[in-house]
């Protein structure tokens, strides 16, 4: 069975960090990229990054460009999300997804409030 | 970025009715590959998104045959040929044929 299980999320003050994980299993991770894709509360569906199966391309939206980065570790099962120079505007949950073009399995997310 | 816009259902829906949710983009989607990267998504009251229909009109796997996708170019409809109370929720087509990808605003099912 498929798991996608995030973690790393919480309270962050406005220009803070956080890094969030999204541990996969029931798959070969290895095999697959990987999306991040967010919602804030009571809205729709907003991506945020992708990255290849290799790690070794990665794509963003404006938004977050040159504040967030994505990365994998194929020997632990595991994507990252950096997230640098939080603005009010990133809070939401945020759902890691197995795929790129066509994200298949999703994780219940990690809940991202960044106030102060 | 490529607008993906939905329709709004018209009204609650009846179960056992069939229900249609239209989508359009703002480009074509097709890309260069030749395929045409859209897909559906339901997403459940608490619950994350849920792939059902990929590439236009592929089913996922697990997905009931009453869901069906289908057009082409800029203009697609999600149907479901008969609602069940499950299928209450909000429905989000998605385009990942050009960066950023990008997701229709949603149309929420509510069944009468």
């Amino acid at each position: 069975e498929v798991q996608l299980l995030e973690s790393g999320g919480g309270l962050v003050q406005p220009g803070g960090s956080l890094r969030l994980s999204c541990a996969a299993s029931g798959f070969t991770f290895s095999n697959y990229a990987m999306s991040w894709v967010r919602q804030a509360p009571g809205k729709g569906l907003d991506w945020v990054s992708a990255i290849s199966s290799s790690g070794g391309n990665t794509y963003y939206a404006d938004s977050v460009k040159g504040r967030f980065t994505i990365s994998r570790d194929n020997s632990k099962n595991t994507l990252f999300l950096q997230m640098n120079s939080l603005r009010a505007e990133d809070t939401a949950v945020y759902h890691c997804a197995r795929g790129r073009m066509t994200p298949d399995y999703w994780g219940q997310g990690t809940l991202v409030n960044v106030s102060s | 970025d490529i607008v993906m816009t939905q329709t709004a259902l018209s009204s609650p829906v009846t179960l056992g009715q069939p229900a249609s949710i239209s989508c359009r983009s703002s480009q074509s989607l097709v890309h260069s590959d030749g395929n045409t990267y859209l897909s559906w998504l339901q997403q459940r009251p608490g619950q994350p998104p849920r792939l059902l229909i990929y590439k236009i009109s592929n089913r996922f796997s697990g997905v009931p045959d009453r869901f069906s996708g289908s057009g082409a170019g800029t203009d697609f409809t999600l149907k479901i040929s008969r609602v069940e109370a499950e299928d209450v929720g909000v429905y989000y087509c998605m385009q990942a044929t050009q960066f950023p990808y990008t997701f229709g605003q949603g149309t929420k099912l509510e069944i009468k």
